[in-house]
């Protein structure tokens, strides 16, 4: 079962913030949390992951709570394209890569 | 274009016939990964490589599912006697591993298959 949960959907609005929460609570000290996303009938795309820190790169920013049992991934300036379902993932454990997804996040962007 | 290929992008085929996809990974990953998708669902691991070692295998993946890659390069999945219930997307998906601790995996565009 994924260790993740994300709201069903989400509506934003093209140019503004999108912030999408994911709560991980059961979160170990060595999982990462992983964000993809999968935009209708394309394979999942690589977003941003952390560990501890926040971390930003030129598709998004990750922010972790300080107790590592929740993130948020913010799309500053969300486009069209962006609509998409979005995963937030806990790596599982040390010895395997497999991911766990769950039924993640539809963000509709509006113009 | 450097991303993993996946063939073919569409398959429909009857009942109780064999199919095979295709994965050609990212050059030099190390790790290939198999997951089946279907609708309104997130992707549900099969099995992965290292290398050309099957390391584990889900449950999911019943006797009638076989994958392999063979030269350490790309993979071949196969179910046989497929059954309405195989329809899905089936996804591949690649990753460079150094020493055991885990990398970015990278998808590619998946093999949708239909079962008549």
């Amino acid at each position: 079962d994924a260790k993740t949960t994300q709201p069903t959907s989400m509506d934003c609005a093209e140019g503004r913030a999108a912030n999408l929460p994911c709560n991980h609570s059961t979160i170990s000290g060595n999982e990462y949390v992983y964000w993809y996303r999968q935009i209708h009938s394309q394979g999942p795309q690589y977003i941003i992951h952390g560990l501890k820190n926040n971390e930003t790169n030129e598709m998004a920013s990750l922010i972790i709570t300080e107790d590592r049992k929740s993130s948020t991934l913010i799309l500053p300036h969300a486009t069209l394209r962006d609509t998409a379902v979005y995963y937030c993932i806990v790596r599982a454990s040390y010895n395997t890569d497999k991911l766990i997804f769950g039924t993640g996040t539809r963000l509709q962007v509006f113009p | 274009d450097t991303g993993v290929s996946q063939n073919p992008r569409h398959k429909i085929t009857k009942r109780g016939q064999n199919v095979t996809f295709r994965c050609d990974p990212i050059s030099e990953h190390n790790r290939l990964y198999w997951y089946r998708q279907t609708l309104g669902q997130g992707p549900e691991f099969l099995t992965y490589f290292q290398n050309e070692a099957q390391l584990e295998k889900s449950r999911l993946l019943s006797d009638r599912f076989s994958a392999e890659r063979p030269k350490g390069s790309f993979s071949t999945l196969e179910i046989q006697r497929t059954e309405q219930g195989d329809s899905a997307m089936y996804l591949c998906a690649s990753s460079l591993v150094p020493r055991g601790v885990g990398e970015t995996q990278y998808f590619g565009p998946g093999t949708r298959l239909l079962v008549l």
